[in-house]
């Protein structure tokens, strides 16, 4: 079955902190990598890809392990407007460009 | 700016009625997507279409129809609403086959009583 697991948290950090999420997938043909956020009773939104080379995005570092088949996401220097979900998604490489999401990180940045 | 329109923000329904969701997007997306999310089970797709009058199913389409007639609009049908249709529905459009970057509608909040 094609799985995509993450701790569902939640994680509690102060403004400024830094936090790591990690996700791992099951489906070792899978050749797409995402991290959308959500907020809390909204859509979720693309908040950055990941390559394999890993990528920056801000404050924003995701980095992707094929071998291991985990990705991650650090963000550095806590915001309390970062406070979100954060679903991990992965293509699901059925035949057709779906995508298989995880079912969250739930992250809270206090004062 | 992508836009992917809802019809309704909430919903409420009785079992056993035929209910319609709407879905609008204007970009000119060939694929668009149905999901459903429930606390603890995370974004589940129902249905997809690649292209107009074009569907596949998804990982839970038993109760679930749906109808592409136009390429903008992605219509979800269900056929005899029941409680554990009670859920929060999303609309997701994305360019092409090459291009999984999915954009999201507001969502529709349905209540079937």
């Amino acid at each position: 079955r094609k799985e995509v697991e993450q701790d569902p948290g939640p994680f509690n950090v102060p403004e400024g902190a830094t936090v790591a999420f990690n996700c791992t997938y099951s489906n070792s043909a899978s050749q797409s990598f995402f991290w959308y956020r959500q907020d809390c009773r909204k859509e979720p939104k693309l908040l950055m890809s990941v390559y394999s080379s890993g990528n920056e995005d801000g404050r924003f570092t995701a980095q992707l392990n094929r071998a291991s088949q985990y990705i991650s996401l650090l963000i550095r220097d806590s915001k309390l407007s970062d406070s979100a979900t954060y679903l991990c998604v992965v293509n699901a490489f059925s035949g057709y460009s779906t995508l298989t999401f995880g079912k969250g990180t739930m992250l809270l940045v206090s004062p | 700016d992508v836009k992917v329109t809802q019809s309704s923000r909430y919903l409420v329904k009785r079992t056993g009625e035929k209910v319609f969701l709407e879905c609008v997007q204007d970009m000119d997306h060939e694929n668009m997507f149905w999901y459903r999310q429930d606390p603890g089970l995370g974004l589940r797709l129902i249905y997809f279409s690649y292209d107009v009058k074009m569907k596949e199913k998804g990982d839970i389409p038993e109760g679930y129809s749906v109808s592409r007639e136009k390429k903008e609009r992605f219509s979800l049908i269900l056929e005899s609403a029941s409680t554990n249709q009670t859920s929060m529905y999303l609309c997701a459009s994305s360019l092409s086959g090459s291009e999984e970057t999915q954009y999201f509608g507001p969502g529709t909040r349905l209540l079937v009583l």
